[in-house]
Protein backbone atom coordinates (compact mmCIF):
# COMPACT_ATOMS: atom_id res chain seq x y z
CA UNK A 1 0.00 0.00 0.00
CA UNK A 2 0.65 3.57 -0.12
CA UNK A 3 2.98 4.75 2.47
CA UNK A 4 1.64 7.96 4.44
CA UNK A 5 4.56 9.80 7.49
CA UNK A 6 4.17 12.23 9.56
CA UNK A 7 6.98 14.21 11.76
CA UNK A 8 7.19 14.62 14.38
CA UNK A 9 6.16 12.01 16.37
CA UNK A 10 6.25 13.08 19.65
CA UNK A 11 6.20 16.99 20.14
CA UNK A 12 5.98 19.45 24.00
CA UNK A 13 5.71 22.74 23.67
CA UNK A 14 4.86 25.99 26.21
CA UNK A 15 1.49 27.40 25.85
CA UNK A 16 1.10 30.14 23.67
CA UNK A 17 3.53 28.82 21.19
CA UNK A 18 3.23 27.37 17.32
CA UNK A 19 3.51 23.91 16.59
CA UNK A 20 3.96 22.24 12.47
CA UNK A 21 3.20 18.80 12.11
CA UNK A 22 4.00 17.61 8.30
CA UNK A 23 2.31 15.10 6.36
CA UNK A 24 3.98 13.64 3.33
CA UNK A 25 3.15 11.17 0.89
CA UNK A 26 6.12 8.80 -0.12
CA UNK A 27 5.06 7.05 -3.13
CA UNK A 28 2.21 8.49 -4.64
CA UNK A 29 0.77 11.86 -5.57
CA UNK A 30 -0.95 13.37 -2.70
CA UNK A 31 -4.00 15.15 -4.46
CA UNK A 32 -6.27 15.09 -1.05
CA UNK A 33 -4.74 15.10 2.35
CA UNK A 34 -7.12 14.44 5.50
CA UNK A 35 -6.28 15.74 8.98
CA UNK A 36 -8.30 14.45 12.09
CA UNK A 37 -7.53 14.76 15.72
CA UNK A 38 -8.29 12.42 18.53
CA UNK A 39 -8.56 12.16 22.29
CA UNK A 40 -7.46 9.62 24.63
CA UNK A 41 -10.01 6.86 24.32
CA UNK A 42 -11.94 8.65 21.52
CA UNK A 43 -12.56 7.88 18.11
CA UNK A 44 -10.93 9.88 14.98
CA UNK A 45 -12.57 13.40 14.40
CA UNK A 46 -11.76 14.83 10.66
CA UNK A 47 -10.52 19.14 11.27
CA UNK A 48 -10.02 19.37 7.95
CA UNK A 49 -9.41 18.37 3.62
CA UNK A 50 -6.87 19.97 2.02
CA UNK A 51 -6.11 20.00 -1.86
CA UNK A 52 -2.74 20.75 -3.38
CA UNK A 53 -2.90 24.33 -4.49
CA UNK A 54 -6.18 25.39 -2.97
CA UNK A 55 -7.18 26.37 0.68
CA UNK A 56 -8.18 23.75 3.17
CA UNK A 57 -12.10 23.08 3.93
CA UNK A 58 -12.38 22.74 7.89
CA UNK A 59 -15.16 21.15 9.56
CA UNK A 60 -17.98 22.49 11.72
CA UNK A 61 -16.59 23.70 14.93
CA UNK A 62 -12.59 23.95 13.94
CA UNK A 63 -11.02 27.12 14.08
CA UNK A 64 -9.53 27.54 10.78
CA UNK A 65 -7.44 30.57 11.96
CA UNK A 66 -5.48 28.55 14.94
CA UNK A 67 -4.96 25.53 13.00
CA UNK A 68 -3.98 26.50 9.79
CA UNK A 69 -3.05 24.03 7.17
CA UNK A 70 -0.66 24.12 4.11
CA UNK A 71 -0.87 21.62 1.00
CA UNK A 72 1.67 23.31 -1.22
CA UNK A 73 2.95 20.32 -3.13
CA UNK A 74 1.10 17.38 -3.98
CA UNK A 75 3.19 15.36 -1.75
CA UNK A 76 3.29 17.49 1.67
CA UNK A 77 0.94 18.62 4.01
CA UNK A 78 1.56 20.62 7.23
CA UNK A 79 -0.83 21.57 9.95
CA UNK A 80 0.42 24.65 12.38
CA UNK A 81 -1.47 24.87 16.02
CA UNK A 82 -1.29 28.47 16.59
CA UNK A 83 -0.75 29.90 19.98
CA UNK A 84 -1.02 26.25 21.26
CA UNK A 85 -2.92 25.83 24.86
CA UNK A 86 -3.45 22.57 26.85
CA UNK A 87 -6.41 21.79 25.58
CA UNK A 88 -4.49 21.62 21.97
CA UNK A 89 -2.95 18.58 23.70
CA UNK A 90 -3.68 15.66 21.81
CA UNK A 91 -3.03 13.04 18.68
CA UNK A 92 -2.90 14.61 15.14
CA UNK A 93 -2.87 12.49 12.26
CA UNK A 94 -3.25 12.86 8.30
CA UNK A 95 -4.58 10.84 5.91
CA UNK A 96 -3.80 11.27 2.05
CA UNK A 97 -5.54 10.01 -1.26
CA UNK A 98 -4.77 10.00 -5.50
CA UNK A 99 -7.06 10.97 -7.66
CA UNK A 100 -6.06 8.17 -9.39
CA UNK A 101 -7.91 6.26 -6.36
CA UNK A 102 -10.62 8.76 -6.09
CA UNK A 103 -12.16 10.23 -2.69
CA UNK A 104 -13.64 6.76 -2.59
CA UNK A 105 -10.44 4.92 -2.85
CA UNK A 106 -8.69 3.52 0.01
CA UNK A 107 -7.06 5.85 2.31
CA UNK A 108 -3.42 5.82 3.78
CA UNK A 109 -2.67 7.21 7.04
CA UNK A 110 0.36 8.55 8.67
CA UNK A 111 1.61 7.29 12.33
CA UNK A 112 0.40 10.48 14.44
CA UNK A 113 2.09 12.91 16.19
CA UNK A 114 1.58 13.76 19.70
CA UNK A 115 1.15 16.95 20.58
CA UNK A 116 1.43 17.86 24.61
CA UNK A 117 0.59 21.76 25.85
CA UNK A 118 2.57 22.43 29.06
CA UNK B 1 -24.11 12.28 8.53
CA UNK B 2 -23.71 9.30 8.14
CA UNK B 3 -23.32 7.10 11.97
CA UNK B 4 -21.16 4.48 12.04
CA UNK B 5 -21.49 1.94 15.08
CA UNK B 6 -19.27 -0.49 16.22
CA UNK B 7 -19.70 -3.32 18.60
CA UNK B 8 -18.80 -4.90 20.80
CA UNK B 9 -17.00 -1.61 22.60
CA UNK B 10 -14.92 -4.20 24.60
CA UNK B 11 -13.60 -7.31 24.14
CA UNK B 12 -11.47 -9.69 25.87
CA UNK B 13 -10.04 -12.60 24.94
CA UNK B 14 -7.98 -15.94 25.49
CA UNK B 15 -5.30 -16.65 23.41
CA UNK B 16 -6.34 -19.00 20.33
CA UNK B 17 -10.11 -17.74 20.65
CA UNK B 18 -12.05 -16.58 17.58
CA UNK B 19 -14.28 -13.25 17.50
CA UNK B 20 -16.56 -11.04 15.35
CA UNK B 21 -17.05 -7.78 15.56
CA UNK B 22 -19.45 -5.38 13.97
CA UNK B 23 -19.73 -2.72 11.78
CA UNK B 24 -23.44 -0.76 11.07
CA UNK B 25 -24.18 2.32 9.08
CA UNK B 26 -26.56 4.36 8.17
CA UNK B 27 -26.17 5.48 4.73
CA UNK B 28 -24.94 3.78 1.55
CA UNK B 29 -21.48 3.58 1.33
CA UNK B 30 -18.68 3.69 -1.39
CA UNK B 31 -15.57 3.05 1.25
CA UNK B 32 -15.57 0.86 4.17
CA UNK B 33 -12.15 0.16 5.73
CA UNK B 34 -11.24 -1.35 8.96
CA UNK B 35 -8.35 -0.32 10.75
CA UNK B 36 -6.05 -1.93 13.91
CA UNK B 37 -4.85 1.10 15.89
CA UNK B 38 -1.85 -0.11 17.66
CA UNK B 39 -0.68 1.11 21.16
CA UNK B 40 1.63 3.60 19.45
CA UNK B 41 -1.42 5.44 17.72
CA UNK B 42 -1.22 4.34 14.36
CA UNK B 43 -3.54 2.96 12.13
CA UNK B 44 -3.04 0.02 10.17
CA UNK B 45 -4.78 -0.86 7.15
CA UNK B 46 -6.60 -4.28 7.57
CA UNK B 47 -9.00 -4.22 4.67
CA UNK B 48 -10.67 -1.75 2.54
CA UNK B 49 -13.47 -3.52 1.59
CA UNK B 50 -16.70 -1.34 0.13
CA UNK B 51 -18.66 -5.19 -0.65
CA UNK B 52 -17.99 -8.74 -0.78
CA UNK B 53 -15.87 -10.85 1.40
CA UNK B 54 -11.79 -11.07 1.59
CA UNK B 55 -9.04 -12.48 3.80
CA UNK B 56 -5.71 -12.18 4.49
CA UNK B 57 -4.10 -14.99 7.10
CA UNK B 58 -6.20 -14.89 10.01
CA UNK B 59 -8.52 -12.02 9.57
CA UNK B 60 -10.97 -12.07 7.20
CA UNK B 61 -14.33 -9.46 6.33
CA UNK B 62 -17.36 -9.02 5.36
CA UNK B 63 -19.20 -6.33 3.80
CA UNK B 64 -23.14 -6.26 2.89
CA UNK B 65 -23.82 -2.81 1.75
CA UNK B 66 -27.60 -3.49 0.81
CA UNK B 67 -27.78 -4.19 4.60
CA UNK B 68 -25.62 -1.65 6.10
CA UNK B 69 -23.27 -3.71 7.92
CA UNK B 70 -19.60 -5.09 8.27
CA UNK B 71 -18.51 -7.74 9.94
CA UNK B 72 -14.78 -8.26 11.41
CA UNK B 73 -13.67 -11.92 11.92
CA UNK B 74 -10.37 -12.75 13.66
CA UNK B 75 -9.45 -16.23 13.99
CA UNK B 76 -7.17 -18.12 16.47
CA UNK B 77 -6.31 -14.60 18.07
CA UNK B 78 -2.93 -13.99 19.46
CA UNK B 79 -1.70 -11.03 22.05
CA UNK B 80 -0.25 -9.11 18.92
CA UNK B 81 -3.57 -8.62 17.76
CA UNK B 82 -4.59 -6.47 20.78
CA UNK B 83 -5.87 -3.07 20.09
CA UNK B 84 -8.41 -0.83 19.07
CA UNK B 85 -10.18 -2.11 15.78
CA UNK B 86 -12.11 1.01 13.62
CA UNK B 87 -14.41 0.64 10.93
CA UNK B 88 -14.67 3.53 9.11
CA UNK B 89 -16.68 4.58 5.98
CA UNK B 90 -17.17 7.30 3.04
CA UNK B 91 -21.28 8.28 2.57
CA UNK B 92 -21.76 8.43 -0.80
CA UNK B 93 -22.99 11.83 -0.66
CA UNK B 94 -19.72 12.40 1.78
CA UNK B 95 -16.30 12.59 0.89
CA UNK B 96 -13.81 11.62 3.99
CA UNK B 97 -13.99 8.79 6.14
CA UNK B 98 -16.03 8.70 8.99
CA UNK B 99 -14.58 6.67 12.24
CA UNK B 100 -17.03 4.53 14.38
CA UNK B 101 -15.76 4.53 18.16
CA UNK B 102 -13.55 1.20 17.86
CA UNK B 103 -13.81 -2.01 19.46
CA UNK B 104 -11.21 -2.20 21.92
CA UNK B 105 -9.91 -5.52 22.11
CA UNK B 106 -7.47 -7.35 24.97
CA UNK B 107 -6.03 -10.84 24.41
CA UNK B 108 -4.79 -12.42 27.02
CA UNK B 109 -1.96 -15.35 27.33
Amino acid sequence: GAVVSQHPSWVICKSGTSVKIECRSLDFQATTMFWYRQFPKQSLMLMATSNEGSKATYEQGVEKDKFLINHASLTLSTLTVTSAHPEDSSFYICSATSDSLGYTGELFFGEGSRLTVL
Amino acid sequence: GIQVEQSPPDLILQEGANSTLRCNFSDSVNNLQWFHQNPWGQLINLFYIPSGTKQNGRLSATTVATERYSLLYISSSQTTDSGVYFCAVIANSGYALNFGKGTSLLVTP
